[in-house]
Parts: structure tokens; sequence; C-alpha cells
């Protein structure tokens, strides 16, 4: 049992080139999310999906796709990489969006945009 | 949350002593909250969570209170051992969870020997 496995867990980009943050999990969580993590501060959400087809803005979308085509896998998308896009990338999942028992993290993804 | 501007609080123990992390949360709608611990490197750990129909709730060496009055949260960990060391996150959420957890800034939690 993997739980929430996120890759890859380093990436540079240069300025406009776009990528995919990939967070698979295997616990067959309905809810899954995306946070992002700058220094100093507290996760903020992005995307998140409350079950396969269904996906929806968070506090900070700007800039970022998602789609959830399967239960398991909830890939993000920059489509033209920023310097203020800079950050620690959470991928977060839960049996159901009533965060009873918490949120299982991914350990994340680490993107520098240059 | 537990701090204004861009550096996170720090609170610095002694091995052995009780830890407490404080948080202010800012939606008094929310009705669900949770701790988190972070180490280096890793992604957020589920600690403790409270509902807020409740004003505390124990764990194993872990104590949270929830004050809805003042909006106040607090962590007790008790007997505090170097493993404790981390950034803790207080999160809260606004009824059905759909929307996410809102998060705090952290407390960088220090143990010195």
């Amino acid at each position: 049992n993997a739980g929430v496995t996120q890759t890859p867990k380093f990436q540079v980009l240069k300025t406009g080139q776009s990528m995919t943050l990939q967070c698979a999990q295997d616990m067959n969580h309905e809810y899954m999310s995306w946070y992002r993590q700058d220094p100093g501060m507290g996760l903020r959400l992005i995307h998140y999906s409350v079950g396969a087809g269904i996906t929806d803005q968070g506090e900070v979308p700007n800039g970022y796709n998602v789609s959830r085509s399967t239960t398991e896998d909830f890939p993000l998308r920059l489509l033209s990489a920023a310097p203020s896009q800079t950050s620690v990338y959470f991928c977060a999942s839960s049996l159901n969006p009533t965060p009873k028992y918490g949120y299982t993290f991914g350990s994340g993804t680490r993107l520098t945009v240059v | 949350g537990e701090s204004v501007g861009l550096h996170l609080p720090t609170l610095s123990v002694q091995e052995g002593d009780n830890s407490i992390i404080n948080c202010a949360y800012s939606n008094s709608a929310s009705d669900y909250f949770i701790w988190y611990k972070q180490e280096s490197g890793k992604g957020p750990q589920f600690i403790i969570d409270i509902r807020s129909n409740m004003d505390k709730r124990q764990g194993q060496r872990v104590t949270v209170l929830l004050n809805k009055t003042v909006k106040h949260l607090s962590l007790q960990i008790a007997a505090t051992q170097p493993g404790d060391s981390a950034v803790y996150f207080c999160a809260e959420n606004t009824g059905g969870g759909a929307d996410g957890l809102t998060f705090g800034k952290g407390t960088h939690l220090i143990i010195q020997p």
C-alpha cells in the first residue's frame, strides 16, 4: 500500500515551459486535492476533486489545470511556468470530502522556475 | 493563523518538557480542526483532530484544546522528545470539507537536549 505517490520529487523549469505534476493514490479515496507551500506560509489549496470527472478551484487556481479521469490519478498541469510558481507542491487524498480522518499527503514535488 | 509575515514562529523547548503550540483560526463557521506535523522534506502528517462541538480531545501524548469564543486552538505535546522536532500546522474546515482545509502558517518546534 503506497498511499499517495507524487512524481517527480524535484523539477527545474524555465519560464514559459509547461509540465505535469503527477499524483496517484491506491487507497480508493474519492477526494483529492493539490496544495502549494511557500516559505514561511501554510499550505494553500490550488484545485480539488470530489470524484472522477469532477474538479473545482481552490484558493489559488490561476496558472494551473487539473483533470480527474480516474479515481486513482489527479495530475496538476502548469500551462506556462512563471517564477511565482516556484514552490513545493503537495497532493492529498481523503476517503470523502469531509476530512473526518484528515488528509493523507504525498511527500511533495519541489518545483523551481527560473 | 499563528503568525503574520514571512517567518515561522519558533518554539524551543527542553527535551522532556511539555510543549504548547497555539493557533488562532479565522472562520467562526469552521466546524472541524486538524493539527498536522511536517518534518523536513516530507508532507504533512495527521496528528489529531477536533470537531467544533468539543472543547478538548486527547491522543497519545497530545491534547488539542478548542476555545470557540476567542477562535483559538492549541496543541499540547507531553514529555517532548527529539522526534517531535518539526513544523506544526493547524488547519480548519468550514462545513462539508469539499473546498479543502485552510492552513495556518505553522510553528517550528525545536527540541533542546
